[in-house]
C-alpha cells in the first residue's frame, strides 16, 4: 500500500485560502468516504481536524473544510492565520481493511 | 477527558524485542478500537496496526512491513493496549503513537504523546 500523494509544501498569506490535495486510488480514497485530515506541530502529536471527508470534530475551526472528487480528497483552509503553520496529513481507510497516510504537506504562512 | 499515555520505548539492538503500552482513561476503552501509528525521525506518519473491541473478537490488522513481527493486544480490565515488537530493524526507529478510532468513523480522534523507539545496528 503506497502512501497517498500530497504536495510537499504549500504557502499562503494571512487571510488567504489554501487547498491541500491528497491523491490515492479507487482502493482507498476513491472507494470510501473515510478520508481524515490531521494537523501536526513540530514535536507534537497529530490532531484530527476533518474526518469522513467533510466532518469537523467539535472544537475545530470552521475555517477548515474537506471535500473529495474521485480519487482525490482536498483540505481547504480559509482565512489563513499564522497559527495554521504546521504539517498536514491525510489518511484513508483501504480495501485491505488497513489505513494509509499521505506523505504530508508543510504549510507556511508568509 | 480522553487521555492516552504510551510507555515502554527505548533503545534496543537490531533483532531485539520491545513491548509498548498505552494506558487509556476518560472513555469506554473496552468499546473502542485502538490503533498504533509511528513516525520515523523527520518523516511522515505511518499506520502500524489496529485491534478491535471484544465485540469484534479483538480482530487485528497490520501494515505489511510489520506483519509477523508486531502483535497488538489489549487488556480491557487494565484499560491498556499493547504493541509487542519482535525482530526489530533499524527502520522501525520511530515515535510510536497510540490512538483511538472515532466510533462509527475511520478517523483517529485522540492521540497519546508518543514514545520513542530507537533500534541500533
Amino acid at each position: 500500500q503506497s502512501a497517498l500523494t500530497q504536495p510537499a509544501s504549500v504557502s499562503g498569506s494571512p487571510g488567504q485560502s489554501i487547498t491541500i490535495s491528497c491523491t490515492g486510488t479507487s482502493s482507498d480514497v476513491g472507494g470510501y468516504n473515510y478520508v481524515s485530515w490531521y494537523q501536526q506541530y513540530p514535536g507534537k502529536a497529530p490532531k484530527l481536524i476533518i474526518y469522513d471527508v467533510i466532518n469537523r470534530p467539535s472544537g475545530v475551526s470552521n475555517r477548515f473544510s474537506g471535500s473529495k472528487s474521485g480519487n482525490t480528497a482536498s483540505l481547504t483552509i480559509s482565512g489563513l492565520q499564522a497559527e495554521d503553520e504546521a504539517d498536514f496529513y491525510c489518511s484513508s481507510f483501504t480495501s485491505s481493511s488497513t489505513w494509509v497516510f499521505g506523505v504530508g504537506t508543510k504549510l507556511t504562512v508568509l | 477527558e480522553v487521555h492516552l499515555v504510551e510507555s515502554g520505548g527505548g533503545l534496543v539492538q537490531e533483532g531485539g524485542s520491545l513491548k509498548l503500552s498505552c494506558a487509556a482513561s476518560g472513555f469506554s476503552f473496552s468499546d473502542s478500537f485502538m490503533h498504533w501509528v509511528r513516525q520515523a525521525p523527520g518523516k511522515g506518519l505511518e499506520w502500524v496496526g489496529r485491534i478491535k473491541s471484544r465485540g469484534e473478537r479483538y480482530a487485528t490488522a497490520y501494515v505489511e512491513p510489520v506483519k509477523g513481527r508486531f502483535t497488538i493486544s489489549r487488556d480491557d480490565s487494565k484499560n491498556t493496549a499493547y504493541l509487542q515488537m519482535y525482530s526489530l530493524k533499524t527502520e522501525d526507529t520511530a515515535v510510536y503513537y497510540c490512538t483511538r478510532q472515532l466510533t462509527g468513523s475511520a478517523g483517529f480522534d485522540s492521540w497519546g504523546q508518543g514514545t520513542l523507539v530507537t533500534v541500533s545496528s
